[in-house]
């Protein structure tokens, strides 16, 4: 049973261009959404988090946006450059029950077209 | 944050042979958790490390096929044990530091034949 959905497996966006990735979630008891970045045969990159006591986060070009009434994320991109071309997971955690386990979406592998 | 270092970085083993892989952590962390990644699919929980006692497997998961070590508390292991070409897959260790985060080892590429 998926508990995080990524519905779209890729991505293409010109260099440039705002990348807008998209991520539900089923179980009301996540309260922590990561966002990692992964290349070929090398671990997961931590990019940006956001706790459910918020609606937004930014770093520097990434942004994530969490709508829980639709139990709904989504991390902006702006401008997406080459070296963002990878595949993006979603991941959640329900902290508030002390559950740390990670659970992740499939993952969009985004290309950044120059 | 914690710097964790996961080895081998690669493998090719033999059906029905064994690989253990080991990470070893910077820091005394409490929770450590191993995940695998199948070929095109997501990463799963296959179970937590707990320190001086038995792991906490996943469902899906055994500890007949995925023994887990803990000996202390910046340490552990993940046996694949009597492998079949399913087994290919990397295999990441990855550490929580609450104040910190969730920090991932570099992963094991695990090649069955």
């Amino acid at each position: 049973d998926q508990q995080v959905k990524q519905n779209s497996p890729s991505l293409s966006v010109q260099e440039g261009r705002i990348s807008i990735l998209n991520c539900d979630y089923t179980n009301s008891m996540f309260d922590y959404f990561l966002w990692y970045k992964k290349y070929p045969a090398e671990g997961p990159t931590f990019l940006i988090s956001i706790s459910s006591i918020k609606d937004k986060n930014e770093d520097g070009r990434f942004t994530v946006f969490l709508n829980k009434s639709a139990k709904h994320l989504s991390l902006h991109i702006v401008p997406s450059q080459p070296g963002d071309s990878a595949v993006y997971f979603c991941a959640a955690a329900g902290r508030i029950t002390n559950d740390y386990k990670l659970s992740f979406g499939a993952g969009t592998t985004v290309t950044v077209r120059a | 944050s914690a710097v964790i270092s996961q080895k081998p970085s690669r493998d090719i083993c033999q059906r029905g042979t064994s690989l253990t892989i080991q990470c070893q952590v910077d820091s005394q962390v409490t929770m450590m958790f191993w995940y695998r990644q199948q070929p095109g699919q997501s990463l799963t929980l296959i179970a937590t490390a707990n320190q001086g006692s038995e792991a906490t497997y996943e469902s899906g998961f055994v500890i007949d096929k995925f023994p887990i070590s803990r000996p202390n508390l910046t340490f552990s292991t993940l046996t694949v044990s009597n492998m079949s070409p399913e087994d290919s897959s990397i295999y990441l260790c990855s550490v929580v530091i609450p104040a910190y985060g969730y920090t991932f080892g570099s992963g094991t590429r695990l090649t069955v034949v």
